[in-house]
């Protein structure tokens, strides 16, 4: 069973819109949600992250909403540019342990 | 650089070879990944080593051997693959009990089995 749900498989946005990804889990254990960014050819990088106790957290263009009474936490890309078009997973953990659960992935493009 | 170094990094096999994947840490981690990744589908974590101990082993076949000689190195031993065992294979490490969350990946070795 998957355990972290993610969408859009896929999105296209116009240069300077707004990119946003959907995720959703069912554990109520999991206590850290981050957001990891992959080129092409490169391993995933860690973007930014929230724990349950704030709703939002920003880093710059990025941000994180989270509703934890929905179980459901979301990517925010502002002023989005072509450097952005990569692929973005959440995940969801326990950090009483190292399991790492990772959604599908949404491949983004920025056109300029 | 993340500090996570992976060869080969493209790697073609027969069925009947046996070729081995090598990861390398520089981060001073204590715990070791291997994930598997295809299209479409979620990252599959395959083992995990917590200074240098097996602790996690996700029901892969047993055609997939790990090894992890000390805390900055981790091999996966691979013999009769099959084709569906073609992915892009990341090897990732961790601070367990530091900054435990933070996973950092290398570029992966995309491997295909013909």
């Amino acid at each position: 069973q998957q355990q972290v749900k993610q969408s859009p498989q896929s999105l296209i946005v116009q240069k300077g819109g707004i990119s946003i990804i959907n995720c959703a889990y069912e554990n109520t254990a999991f206590d850290y949600f981050p957001w990891y960014q992959q080129f092409p050819g490169k391993g995933p990088a860690l973007l930014i992250a929230i724990r349950p106790d704030v709703s939002e957290k920003k880093e710059g263009r990025f941000t994180i909403s989270f509703n934890k009474s929905a179980k459901q936490f979301s990517l925010h890309i502002m002023d989005s540019q072509p450097g952005d078009s990569a692929t973005y997973f959440c995940a969801a953990s326990n950090l009483a342990g190292n399991q790492f659960y990772f959604g599908t992935g949404t491949s983004l493009t920025v056109i300029p | 650089e993340t500090g996570v170094t992976q060869t080969p990094r493209h790697l073609v096999m027969g069925m009947t070879n046996k070729k081995s994947l090598k990861c390398e840490q520089h981060l001073g981690h204590n715990a070791m990944y291997w994930y598997k990744q295809s299209a479409k589908k979620p990252l599959e974590l395959m083992f995990v080593y917590n200074f240098k101990e097996q602790t996690e082993n996700n029901s892969v076949p047993s055609r997939f051997s790990p090894e992890c000689p000390n805390s900055s190195h981790l091999f996966l031993h691979l013999h009769t693959l099959q084709p569906e065992d073609s992915a892009l294979y990341l090897c990732a490490s961790s601070q367990v009990g530091g900054q435990g969350e933070k996973l950092f990946f290398g570029s992966g070795t995309q491997l295909s089995v013909l």
